[in-house]
């Protein structure tokens, strides 16, 4: 694989299960992101992580969990999903370690509570 | 809070060109970034400005002042494939992303 993968493509999901959402990253970036697309509205962080072992709270971390065990694997766990949560979830990763640090996005997991 | 503004939509012809305008208001800066987005696709990176002034990349420019707080993102020699959204990000004093909600661009022949 080259760059970032993410897993599934789309799922439907009953409200009140538990879903998690993979990413993995192939270009040994030490940042990692997951963010969330609604109409209308900007990208919004979920969850963050700046090296392995470590996680932070973006905007809108209610309702969600991640780990990062590793440096490719960043998944996301919506522990007892609510339809508010249907979105489109976006996984990203960048290199801090110089330069503009831009972010490199995976292709997006489409999420339909019901 | 944070904020970043840009138009809603945009029109332009194939041919010419077209300039998408953001302005921020954040918790410090660290540089704005350019986005474009193909509907149902991912971001992909466009540009990056951290001084002010003018970078250019082939027919894609993007302009920054801080003391402004305003950036656009000029688009060149427009072609159909331009047609998409395009994101407007400031990464803030906490080294984290604010996006803008997005500019549809419609690209008419």
């Amino acid at each position: 694989i080259a760059g970032i993968t993410q897993a599934p493509t789309s799922q439907i999901l009953a409200a009140g299960r538990r879903m998690t959402l993979r990413c993995t990253q192939d270009m040994r970036h030490n940042a990692m992101y997951w963010y969330r697309q609604d109409l209308g509205l900007g990208l919004r962080l979920i969850h963050y992580s700046n090296t392995a072992g470590t996680t932070g709270k973006g905007e809108v971390p209610d309702g969600y969990s991640v780990s990062r065990a590793n440096t490719d694997d960043f998944p996301l766990t919506l522990a007892s999903a609510v339809p508010s949560q249907t979105s489109v979830y976006f996984c990203a990763s960048s290199d801090s370690g110089g330069g503009a640090g831009e972010q490199f996005f995976g292709p997006g997991t489409r999420l339909t509570v019901l | 809070g944070q904020n970043i503004d840009q138009p809603t939509e945009m029109t332009a012809t194939e041919g010419a060109i077209v300039q998408i305008n953001c302005t921020y208001q954040t918790s410090g800066f660290n540089g704005l970034f350019w986005y474009q987005q193909h509907a149902g696709e991912a971001p992909t990176f466009l540009s990056y400005n951290v001084l002010d002034g003018l970078e250019e990349k082939g027919r894609f420019s993007s302009f920054l002042s801080r003391s402004k707080g305003y950036s656009y993102l000029l688009l060149k020699e427009l072609q159909m494939k331009d047609s998409a959204s395009y994101l407007c990000a400031v990464r803030d004093s906490n080294y984290q992303l604010i996006w803008g909600a997005g500019t549809k661009l419609i690209i008419k022949p």
